[in-house]
């Protein structure tokens, strides 16, 4: 048991769909993060939330956008993706921003046709 | 940007080997974790690692952090078909806001 859901597991989206991935920490966390895991690539670190300010935006493409209303839920709200974009966005939360222990969600398995 | 290179790559065994996996840098970390992570599933926390040259075991996996701080590894006896799955390591390093995750070892065990 992780604490941490993501909402849709399995999506899949045009082009020019617009949709949002959802994610909650139920352990009390701080810091809140985004990730893209792609096949043959190591994980790639997307946005870094610490008490709901964004610290780290690490070059994303605008056609992702982040939202982190309160240090329990993260969002990730997509807009005109390309099939590039297919990957498996894990979402992570921790207590302690600076490199402290992460705790994963299942993941969202993205697929842009 | 940091880099954590792991090795080998992949790895497939006969259940009861012995496999030893390395996770190596040039930059100083001042903790190192390892996650594994099954087919669907996100990482899950294994162990953290803090001083340089600490062992620590769980159950047939033992870690070792190198005496610099600059490499790990995950050494595992008689390895299960449990075990397999996506071995990653992860460095924290002091006034960084993320840990720098490695390449990933993926390791099949086979009955």
């Amino acid at each position: 048991e992780t604490g941490v859901t993501q909402t849709p597991r399995h999506l899949v989206m045009g082009m020019t769909n617009k949709k949002s991935l959802k994610c909650e920490q139920h352990l009390g966390h701080n810091a809140m993060y985004w990730y893209k895991q792609s096949a043959k690539k190591p994980l790639e670190l997307m946005f870094v939330y610490n008490f709901k300010e964004q610290t780290e935006n690490n070059s994303v493409p605008s056609r992702f956008s982040p939202e982190c209303p309160n240090s329990s839920h993260l969002f990730l709200h997509l807009h005109t993706l390309q099939p590039e974009d297919s990957a498996l966005y894990l979402c992570a939360s921790s207590q302690d921003p600076t490199g402290g222990e992460q705790y994963f969600g299942p993941g969202t398995r993205l697929t842009v046709t | 940007t940091q880099l954590l290179e792991q090795s080998p790559q992949f790895l497939s065994i006969q259940e009861g080997e012995n496999l030893t996996v390395y996770c190596n840098s040039s930059s100083v970390f001042s903790s190192l974790q390892w996650y594994r992570q099954e087919p669907g599933e996100g990482p899950v926390l294994l162990v953290t690692v803090v001083t340089g040259g600490e062992v620590k075991k769980l159950k047939r996996l033992t870690f070792q952090f190198g005496d610099a701080r600059k490499d790990s590894s995950l050494h595992i006896t008689a390895a299960q078909p449990g075990d397999t799955g996506l071995y990653l390591c992860a460095g924290a390093q002091t006034g960084f806001q993320k840990l720098v995750f490695g390449t990933g070892t993926r390791l099949l065990v086979s009955p």
